[in-house]
């Protein structure tokens, strides 16, 4: 039972390039969800689903979009990278039944 | 809008001591989870502990455990026995139970804390 996979695990843009970061769950998760984490900032949520074919804007959802096409996987893109989108990004998911979420192990993402 | 607040950007500990990790948050509702989370070096976001909110008792997980006070709206972590381990940053979480929420988590900013040998 792998959980919540992300990939890449790192990344390098130069900025203006595009990229997609892909999250996926075996749980048969309802809930998926991105956040961002930079210092002194906490994690702030970006963008999430509460089901397939489902999603909506978090705190911070400018610069990026996402799809649920599937109900294992939320993808992030970014389209069109800024330095400003330079962090950690965390993929979680949860059930309407899980108090807690689970969490992927992170991307860190620079933008050069 | 539900907030978290962790004024202790940085906390220290000598092993085997006992350190608590202050948290307060603003809510208008009435049923709601409270969360902390560790996060140690390796990135990894791992439950510490959770509180409900209509629960009176606080929860306790072996040298984990909160004081819960509904009313100042404050959400201490207490770590007994300190161990080298520990080191990790700590983020407090809060999660409304209304029907038809998200299960959208609201972080703090996160206290850092080191533990000295």
């Amino acid at each position: 039972n792998a959980g919540v996979t992300q990939t890449p695990k790192f990344r390098v843009l130069k900025t203006g390039q595009s990229m997609t970061l892909l999250c996926a769950q075996d749980m048969n998760h309802e809930y998926m969800y991105w956040y961002r984490q930079d210092p002194g900032m906490g994690l702030r949520l970006i963008h999430y689903s509460v089901g397939e074919g489902t999603t909506a804007k978090g705190e911070v959802p400018d610069g990026y979009n996402v799809s649920r096409l599937k109900k294992q996987n939320f993808l992030l893109g970014l389209e069109s990278a800024a330095p400003s989108q330079t962090s950690v990004y965390f993929c979680a998911s949860s059930d309407s039944l899980n108090y807690g979420y689970t969490f992927g192990s992170g991307t860190r993402l620079t933008v050069v | 809008a539900q907030t978290v607040t962790q004024s202790q950007p940085e906390m220290s500990v000598q092993e085997a001591e006992t350190v608590t990790l202050s948290c307060t948050y603003d809510t208008s509702e009435s049923d709601y989870y409270l969360f902390w989370y560790k996060q140690p070096p390796s990135r990894q976001m791992i439950l510490v502990i959770r509180q409900e909110a209509y629960k009176q008792q606080n929860a306790t997980e072996n040298r984990f455990s909160v004081n819960f006070q509904k009313a100042a709206k404050s959400f201490s972590l207490k770590i007994s026995d300190s161990q080298l381990g520990d080191a990790a940053m700590y983020f407090c979480a809060y999660r409304s139970a209304r029907s038809g929420a998200t299960n959208k988590l609201i972080f703090g900013t996160g206290t850092l804390l080191a533990v000295q040998p």
